[in-house]
């Protein structure tokens, strides 16, 4: 069955520092991968998706995703994160069956 | 254009009741698809419509319900609401069904308290 596991639950980094979240899948084929970013009381945007071709992928707000096969990941990073980036962030899996299976989420705190 | 949007915002209901939670998608978009957040599950699939039909179900009881009509807009119901029921249903929109590379754009949200 497809499953998708974000090892972290929270992450904090100071205003400035890089950030690198965590996301490994479990799928039989080629997957769609997703990472959305959901700030408090708001439902989910996209931030950016893989569906074939060049491994990484740049996104909205200056975000990036990388895509490593053999090693099951699609993490997410960005150079140098902003207060503003404080949410949470799912990595989700496009499943066979037309279903998007997310993760439990990575909740990021930014110390000023 | 304007955004997915989900009413009401906030409900409050106790064991027992049903509740309706209404989505209205992007124009243009036919396909609607309702999750449930809470803390513990994460975000789960509930069902997803298109053309007024549905076409995929996640794993959740028959208590759980949902309709679309001709202009899109979406319904979904609880009946003999539990507890456990309390949560944010999120709806999500997007262009075409059945196709996982179509983006989906989601609504606040509703939040549920089952008192």
């Amino acid at each position: 069955a497809q499953s998708v596991t974000q090892p972290d639950i929270h992450i904090t980094v100071s205003e400035g520092a890089s950030l690198e979240l965590r996301c490994n899948y479990s799928y039989g084929a080629t997957p769609y991968l997703f990472w959305y970013v959901q700030s408090p009381g708001q439902g989910l945007q996209l931030l950016l998706k893989y569906f074939s071709g060049d491994t990484l992928v740049q996104g909205i707000k200056g975000f990036e995703a990388e895509f490593k096969r053999s090693q099951s990941s699609f993490n997410l990073r960005k150079p140098s994160v902003h207060w503003s980036d404080a949410a949470e962030y799912f990595c989700a899996v496009g499943a066979g069956d037309d279903k998007i299976i997310f993760g439990k989420g990575t909740r990021l705190h930014i110390l000023p | 254009k304007a955004g997915v949007t989900q009413t009401p915002r906030y409900l409050i209901k106790t064991r027992g009741q049903q509740v309706t939670l209404s989505c209205s998608p992007i124009s243009g978009h036919r396909s609607v698809s309702w999750y449930q957040q809470t803390p513990g599950q994460g975000l789960q699939f509930l069902f997803e419509y298109f053309s007024e039909t549905q076409r995929n179900k996640g794993n959740f009881p028959g208590r759980f319900s949902g309709r679309q009509f001709s202009n899109s807009r979406s319904e979904m119901n609880v009946s003999t609401l539990e507890l456990g029921d309390s949560a944010l249903y999120l709806c999500a929109s997007s262009f075409i069904a059945g196709e996982v590379t179509d983006t989906q754009y989601f609504g606040p949200g509703t939040r549920l308290t089952v008192l």
